[in-house]
């Protein structure tokens, strides 16, 4: 069955890092881009950036420049999504998706985080 | 950094028609900016309804469809139904970025 999978919930203190994982499976994992995504609670999403799974390489959106960093492993078909120096405006669901050709088709079920003292 | 605006909220009645919009702060959106529309329900994933502007899902109901009207994209709802009651976020891409609007929460009465 095509889908994403992502680790369980997480509860964070302020400064910590979160390391989310997001497996895929039923594709080709390097045919589509990774993309994670964070909603906060009653908020849009928001768009955090995007892993090329093939090479690696990674555009980040301005808001998270220096804190996030996306990384893949391409033999367990696994994306990853650090944030580090979490606060508590960073309490929100962290989804990963797939896009190709500028459809955002399938989602991962989405990773609480909880970050608090 | 793009702003994405969408109408709050909206009602429509049963079997009634209803319009969103999705606007940016760097312009008219075009086509370039491969519109995606997604419904989310409380407490689900969200789900895409539309991409690039008005290609649709196999899981896309008929009644859904997106187009750009007047520098803005739009996705139309035509005899709503109410499990359509849910909230709809825009997606665009600007300048290698993509952009979530704030949503527009959506009754049917």
């Amino acid at each position: 069955q095509v889908q994403l999978v992502q680790s369980g919930a997480e509860v964070k203190k302020p400064g910590d890092s979160v390391r989310i994982s997001c497996k895929a499976f039923g594709y080709t994992f390097t045919t589509y881009w990774l993309h994670w995504v964070r909603q906060a609670p009653g908020q849009g999403p928001e768009w955090m950036g995007i892993i090329f799974t093939n090479g690696g390489s990674t555009t980040y959106a301005q808001n998270f420049q220096g804190r996030v960093t996306m990384t893949r492993d391409t033999s367990t078909s696994t994306g990853y999504m650090e944030l580090r120096g979490l606060r508590s405006e960073d309490t929100a669901v962290y989804y990963c998706a797939r896009e190709i050709n500028f459809e955002w088709a399938l989602w991962g079920q989405g990773t609480p985080v909880t970050v608090s003292s | 950094q793009t702003v994405v605006t969408q109408e709050p909220s909206l009602t429509v009645s049963p079997g009634g028609t209803v319009t969103l919009t999705c606007a940016s702060s760097t312009g008219a959106v075009a086509s370039g900016y491969h519109p995606n529309w997604l419904q989310q329900k409380p407490g689900q994933v969200p789900r895409l309804l539309i991409y690039s502007t008005n290609k649709k899902q196999s899981w896309t109901p008929a009644r859904f469809s997106g187009s750009l009207l007047g520098g803005k994209a739009a996705l139309t709802l035509s005899g709503a139904q109410p499990e359509d009651e849910a909230e709809y976020f825009c997606l665009l891409l600007d300048g290698g970025a993509w952009f979530f609007g704030g949503g527009t929460k959506l009754t049917v009465l």
